[in-house]
């Protein structure tokens, strides 16, 4: 079985600063792994996801994450900080070929300051 | 592209009615789509899991005679809530699973409000 471990409830930056969500994950086998996020009383939108190749992905509105095996991790950042990126996040993980089923993580309220 | 569809986006209804809603995927065909509860400031719980022209997977603890699934065409699935109560009231979302290289990713939709009152 797969699990994500997203530390934390709320995360806080002021605008311009660095934006980092931290992701672990177990998996019994190599896993795909996604962050979603969701704006207030709307649905998931994909920001990147990591299924093979290069570990080091970028996504949509300046996030990127890396994958990284012997952390078993994939944390979520950001250079610099905008009031719009105020959203809740979810970090995910999938097994391939198991019909794209998601283990999503409980999720992080990332606040901005301005 | 990926882009999923809910309708409708809220709905009020009276407590012992039914209530169908909606999910589409409008620029690509999804054989898999799921449906989720979402509860305030919590993360998704998966309630099943809806494969085009076969029955649906339910999640243990979700009733399959509450929560009726279809998915009759590679576009369209839907939920019903029969006979619905206060308790039900909730945020449902939907996503549709589209292949891409690499594997396949779920696409989701904006999302169903139900007050149940």
């Amino acid at each position: 079985a797969q699990s994500v471990t997203q530390l934390g409830s709320h995360v806080s930056v002021s605008e311009g600063a660095l934006v980092l969500l931290r992701c672990n994950y177990s998996s019994s086998v190599p896993p795909y792994l996604f962050w979603y996020v969701q704006y207030p009383n709307q649905g998931l939108q994909l920001l990147l996801k990591y299924t093979t190749g290069a570990t080091l992905v970028k996504g949509i509105n300046g996030f990127e994450a890396e994958f990284k095996k012997s952390e078993t991790s994939f944390h979520l950042t950001k250079p610099s900080a905008h009031m719009s990126d105020a959203a809740e996040y979810f970090c995910a993980v999938s097994v391939p070929g198991a019909n794209s089923k998601l283990t999503f993580g409980k999720g992080i309220t990332l606040s901005v300051r301005p | 592209g990926a882009v999923v569809s809910q309708h409708p986006s809220r709905v009020i209804c009276k407590s012992g009615t039914s209530v169908k809603i909606e999910c589409r995927s409008l620029d690509f065909q999804a054989t898999t789509m799921f449906w989720y509860r979402q509860f305030p400031k919590k993360s998704l719980m998966l309630m099943a899991t809806s494969n085009e022209g076969s029955k649906a997977t339910y999640e243990q603890g979700v009733e399959k005679d509450k929560f009726l699934i279809n998915h009759a065409s590679l576009t369209l699935s839907t939920l019903t809530v029969t006979s619905a109560h206060p308790e039900d009231s909730s945020f449902y979302i939907c996503s549709a699973a589209r292949g891409e290289a690499g594997g396949e990713t779920q696409y989701f939709g904006p999302g169903t409000r139900l007050l149940v009152l």
